[in-house]
């Protein structure tokens, strides 16, 4: 295992439905990611967090609402979703930011919106 | 863009044989890294090479730095159905936000 946890696995909601997805890593890092992965697309970077603050939002829609508590805990907050957002979401948390240091994943999220 | 592209898009081997997986980069870099992903889990972290460094291994990895050529590969010896998983090149674009390619599809065929 990575050090890196995430839940639920798996995830059905309607469009109409709020939920949240939360990551926890246990590895004592400062910063922490979200990603998505959709099929027959690279992987993207959707928010950076360093030391609970955000640094980076790579220009996602509204309807999802990340939030980083502490620096060992990150959620993402899903509402109004689309079918399209249906994707494997995945966390990840580094030793800082600012450096191109390794990334540690957790195994994802698999979400589907009916 | 410091996207990474693998090369080829998927590869086929038997175990036992060795796989070689190709990636090109456009721009200047600090550091390569090459990550690996089972079948719809997260990624795991194989080799950080840095700019400096030409070659690196790690048990059955061996990854190559050609930075003149702006292109770097990752061969793994022997291979193991276990091996079977998508790969791929990372490079490192503003502060710490990774650039990923698209993957290499390995398949190992035991």
């Amino acid at each position: 295992e990575t050090g890196v946890t995430q839940t639920p696995r798996h995830l059905v909601m309607g469009m109409t439905n709020k939920k949240s997805l939360k990551c926890e890593q246990h590895l004592g890092h400062n910063a922490m990611y979200w990603y998505k992965q959709s099929a027959k697309k690279p992987l993207e970077l959707m928010f950076v967090y360093n030391f609970k603050e955000q640094t980076e939002n790579n220009s996602v829609p509204s309807r999802f609402s990340p939030e980083c508590p502490n620096s060992s805990h990150l959620f993402l907050h899903l509402h109004t979703l689309q079918p399209e957002d249906s994707a494997l979401y995945l966390c990840a948390s580094s030793q800082e930011v600012g450096t191109q240091e390794t990334q540690y994943f957790g195994p994802g999220t698999r979400l589907l919106v009916l | 863009s410091q996207q990474g592209e693998e090369d080829p898009q998927a590869l086929s081997i038997q175990e036992g044989e060795n796989a070689t997986m190709n990636c090109s980069y456009k721009t200047s870099i600090n550091n390569l890294q090459w990550y690996r992903q089972n079948s719809g889990r997260g990624l795991v972290h194989l080799i950080l090479i840095r700019s400096n460094e030409r070659e690196k291994h790690s048990g059955r990895l061996r990854v190559t730095l050609d930075t003149s050529k702006k292109s770097s590969s990752l061969l793994i010896t022997a291979s193991r159905a276990a091996d079977t998983a998508s790969y791929f090149c990372v490079t490192g674009g503003y502060g710490n936000k990774l650039v990923f390619g698209a993957g290499t599809i390995l398949r190992v065929k035991s």
